[in-house]
C-alpha cells in the first residue's frame, strides 16, 4: 500500500513567520502535486512537481521535489493570515490509472 | 471557461438508502475522477470515467458505482448507505485520462448518513 504521510499535522503560527510542512512516502511517484483547500470547499491545485530535485516557487511558497521521487517539502515565507487552510499533498503513480494518493494534510491557521 | 461543478452541496440521508450524486467536468475535459475526503482526512480515490468507461478503481465496495454520459458529465450513486459513507464527495475532471494531466477539482457534496 502506498503511503504519502505529511508533517505537521496541525500548525498555528503568527503573520510573517515562515515555515515549512513535508511529504513523505516509501514509494515513488511520478509527479507529485500540492493543494490548498479551504472549509467547505475542493482542493485548489498550487503546484504539480516532476523531475527529482526540481524546485518551484509561487511567490512565496517555494516546493521541492526529492530526489528519488519519494518526498516534497512546502516552504513559506513570510506567513499571511490569507494563507489560512489545508495542505495537501498527492503523488501520481504514473500509467493509465487514475488515482492521486494523498496526503491527510497539514492544518494550517496564520494569526494577525 | 466553466469550472468543476457538483450537486447538490449538501444532502442528508439515513442508512440503507441510496444516492445519486452528480458532476458536471470543466469544459473541454473527458476524464473524470471521484474521490471520497472523510473528515480529518485527505481525499481517497473511488473511481475514474474516461469516455464513458471506468478507467480505474480505488478500494471501495461494488456498491459504489458510477456513470459518464456523452457530455462527459458524470453520477456517482452509493447503494445500502451506511454511517461510514458520511463524508465529502469530491469530483475532479482533467483532459487525460490516468493523472498525467492536472486535475481540477469540483466544491464537493456533503453527504450525511444518519
Amino acid at each position: 500500500t502506498q503511503l504519502l504521510e505529511q508533517s505537521p499535522q496541525f500548525l498555528s503560527i503568527q503573520e510573517g513567520e515562515n515555515l515549512t510542512v513535508y511529504c513523505n512516502s516509501s514509494s515513488v511517484f511520478s509527479s507529485l502535486q500540492w493543494y490548498r483547500q479551504e472549509p467547505g470547499e475542493g482542493p485548489v491545485l498550487l503546484v504539480t512537481v516532476v523531475t527529482g530535485g526540481e524546485v518551484k516557487k509561487l511567490k512565496r511558497l517555494t516546493f521541492q521535489f526529492g530526489d528519488a521521487r519519494k518526498d516534497s517539502s512546502l516552504h513559506i515565507t513570510a506567513a499571511q493570515p490569507g494563507d489560512t487552510g489545508l495542505y495537501l499533498c498527492a503523488g501520481a503513480c504514473g500509467g493509465s490509472q487514475g488515482n492521486l494518493i494523498f496526503g491527510k494534510g497539514t492544518k494550517l491557521s496564520v494569526k494577525p | 471557461e466553466t469550472g468543476v461543478t457538483q450537486s447538490p452541496t449538501h444532502l442528508i440521508k439515513t442508512r440503507g438508502q441510496q444516492v445519486t450524486l452528480r458532476c458536471s467536468s470543466q469544459s473541454g475535459h473527458n476524464t473524470v475522477s471521484w474521490y471520497q475526503q472523510a473528515l480529518g482526512q485527505g481525499p481517497q480515490f473511488i473511481f475514474q470515467y474516461y469516455r464513458e468507461e471506468e478507467n480505474g478503481r480505488g478500494n471501495f465496495p461494488p456498491r459504489f458505482s458510477g456513470l459518464q454520459f456523452p457530455n462527459y458529465s458524470s453520477e456517482l450513486n452509493v447503494n445500502a448507505l451506511e454511517l461510514d459513507d458520511s463524508a465529502l464527495y469530491l469530483c475532479a475532471s482533467s483532459g487525460i485520462a490516468g493523472v498525467t494531466d492536472t486535475q481540477y477539482f469540483g466544491p464537493g457534496t456533503r453527504l450525511t448518513v444518519l
